[in-house]
C-alpha cells in the first residue's frame, strides 16, 4: 500500500514568489491534515479536512496561506506571497475513521527555503 | 484547549542503556489518545505508540513501553536496550475525539556507541 505522498521534496523561493505544496493521502483516508514544521520544533497544524471540507483552518494565516481538497483526495497548500518566515517543513499526513486507531500516517515533507 | 509539554529537549544514552522520556498534557476530556512519534533525521515521522485513554493497562511494542498516569496528566515513554537506530526526534501527541491533534517541541535523542 503506497503512503502519503508529498511533492517537491524542496524548493527554494525568493520572498514574495507564489509556492505550491501537493500531497496524496492513503487511499481511503479521508482525514487529512497539513502542519508546518519549524526546525527543531514540533508540527503545528495549519488545516484539517474531513473528506472535502475544512472542518479547522483556525490556525491558517488566511491573508496569504489557502488550501483546497477538491474532490476529497489530494490536497494543495499555497503561499502567496512568501515571506521569510515561512522557510520550515511542511507535513501533510492523513488517517481514517474506520480504524479507530486514530494514527496520522505523514508524508516525508516538503522543506520550503525562502530567500 | 489542549496543550502537550515535553520538558527534555536533548537527551544522551549510551547504546544498550534504558531511557525514558517524559510527555505531561492537559485536557479536560475524558477519552483521547496519546501517542509518540519518532521522527528520523530522513524526516518522516512514524507512530512508535498509541495508548488510549479509557485503558489502564499501559501500551507496550516490544522495547518500547509507557507510563500513563491519567490521573496526572503523564504520558513516559520508555525505551529499553536502546539502539543506534532509536537515535531521532521524538514527539508526544495528543488526540481527541473531534480528531484535533497537537504535538509537544519535541525531545531530541542520541544513542551513542
Amino acid at each position: 500500500e503506497a503512503g502519503v505522498v508529498q511533492s517537491p521534496r524542496y524548493k527554494i523561493i525568493e520572498k514574495k514568489q507564489p509556492v505550491a505544496f501537493w500531497c496524496n493521502p492513503i487511499s481511503g483516508h479521508n482525514t487529512l491534515y497539513w502542519y508546518r514544521q519549524n526546525l527543531g520544533q514540533g508540527p503545528e497544524l495549519l488545516i484539517r479536512y474531513e473528506n472535502e471540507e475544512a472542518v479547522d483552518d483556525s490556525q491558517l494565516p488566511k491573508d496569504r496561506f489557502s488550501a483546497e481538497r477538491l474532490k476529497g483526495v489530494d490536497s494543495t497548500l499555497k503561499i502567496q506571497p512568501a515571506e521569510l518566515g515561512d522557510s520550515a517543513v511542511y507535513l501533510c499526513a492523513s488517517r481514517t475513521r474506520q480504524e479507530n486507531t486514530g494514527e496520522l500516517f505523514f508524508g516525508e515533507g516538503s522543506r520550503l527555503t525562502v530567500l | 484547549a489542549q496543550t502537550v509539554t515535553q520538558s527534555q529537549p536533548e537527551m544522551s544514552v549510551q547504546e544498550a542503556e534504558t531511557v525514558t522520556l517524559s510527555c505531561t498534557y492537559d485536557t479536560s476530556e475524558s477519552n483521547y489518545y496519546l501517542f509518540w512519534y519518532k521522527q528520523p533525521p530522513s524526516r518522516q515521522m512514524i507512530l512508535v505508540i498509541r495508548q488510549e485513554a479509557y485503558k489502564q493497562q499501559n501500551a507496550t511494542e516490544n522495547r518500547f513501553s509507557v507510563n500513563f498516569q491519567k490521573a496526572a496528566k503523564s504520558f513516559s515513554l520508555k525505551i529499553s536496550d536502546s539502539q543506534l537506530g532509536d537515535t531521532a526526534m521524538y514527539f508526544c501527541a495528543f488526540s481527541n475525539r473531534d480528531d484535533k491533534i497537537i504535538f509537544g517541541k519535541g525531545t531530541r535523542l542520541h544513542i551513542l556507541p
